[in-house]
């Protein structure tokens, strides 16, 4: 299985830090994507990263992807109450797969 | 506004009532999918679709039909619904599967509940 594995299953910090997650995989990819969703709503892109990057930034977001070791990490920086949300990591090779994602509160 | 609908966004049915779930997207898109979503189990794909009239089986597809004849809908079919497919579902799609995956835009999801 391709299946992405994030860690921690859930993370609690206060408006104004920094919030880092964790994907791991099994599989070679040709790229990563995270995902948020707000509870119970259908999930928002965030971010791609290809295969042969190794970092990328959008706005507050921050993703590393290192494939040696089969793994992405997600930094949201000085994060807001609004923050809050799941967060998911989607590998695709020949098959898209979700991980059962990282839930994160931010507290005002 | 490019977006993905589904219709119903709550439905409450009884065993063995069939049962079809809307999608539909604007966006032109050929790749489209279908998710379901439960506690400690995460998404797990159903079917999807590459392009019209070509569907495949996702992780979980027993229990469930759908059909592609138009580009733009993409419905889901539960033709003898049972209380273990009470969970909420998500339509997406993506301009096209190059052999791996794009950004998939989601919809708002559907919550089923099989009594």
């Amino acid at each position: 299985s391709q299946q992405g594995e994030e860690d921690p299953q859930a993370l609690s910090i206060q408006e104004g830090e920094n919030a880092t997650m964790n994907c791991s995989y099994k599989t070679s990819i040709n790229n990563l994507q995270w995902y948020r969703q707000n509870s119970g709503r259908g999930l928002v892109h965030l971010i791609l990263i290809r295969s042969n990057e190794r970092e990328k930034h959008s706005g507050r977001l921050r993703v590393t992807l290192d494939t040696s070791k089969k793994s992405s990490s997600l930094l949201i920086t000085a994060s807001r109450a609004a923050d809050t949300a799941s967060y998911f990591c989607v590998t695709s090779g020949s098959r898209l797969t979700f991980g059962e994602g990282t839930q994160l509160t931010v507290n005002p | 506004e490019a977006q993905v609908t589904q219709n119903p966004r709550y439905l409450i049915t009884v065993t063995g009532k069939k049962l079809t779930v809307t999608c539909s997207q604007n966006m032109n898109h050929e790749y489209m999918s279908w998710y379901r979503q439960d506690p400690g189990l995460g998404l797990r794909q159903i079917y999807y679709s590459m392009n019209v009239e070509v569907t495949d089986k996702g992780d979980v597809p027993e229990g469930y039909k759908v059909s592609r004849k138009e580009k733009r809908n993409f419905p889901l079919i539960l033709e003898s619904p049972s209380p273990n497919q009470t969970s909420l579902y998500f339509c997406a799609s993506s301009l096209e599967w190059l052999g791996f995956g794009l950004e998939q835009y989601f919809g708002p999801g559907t919550r089923l509940t099989v009594t």
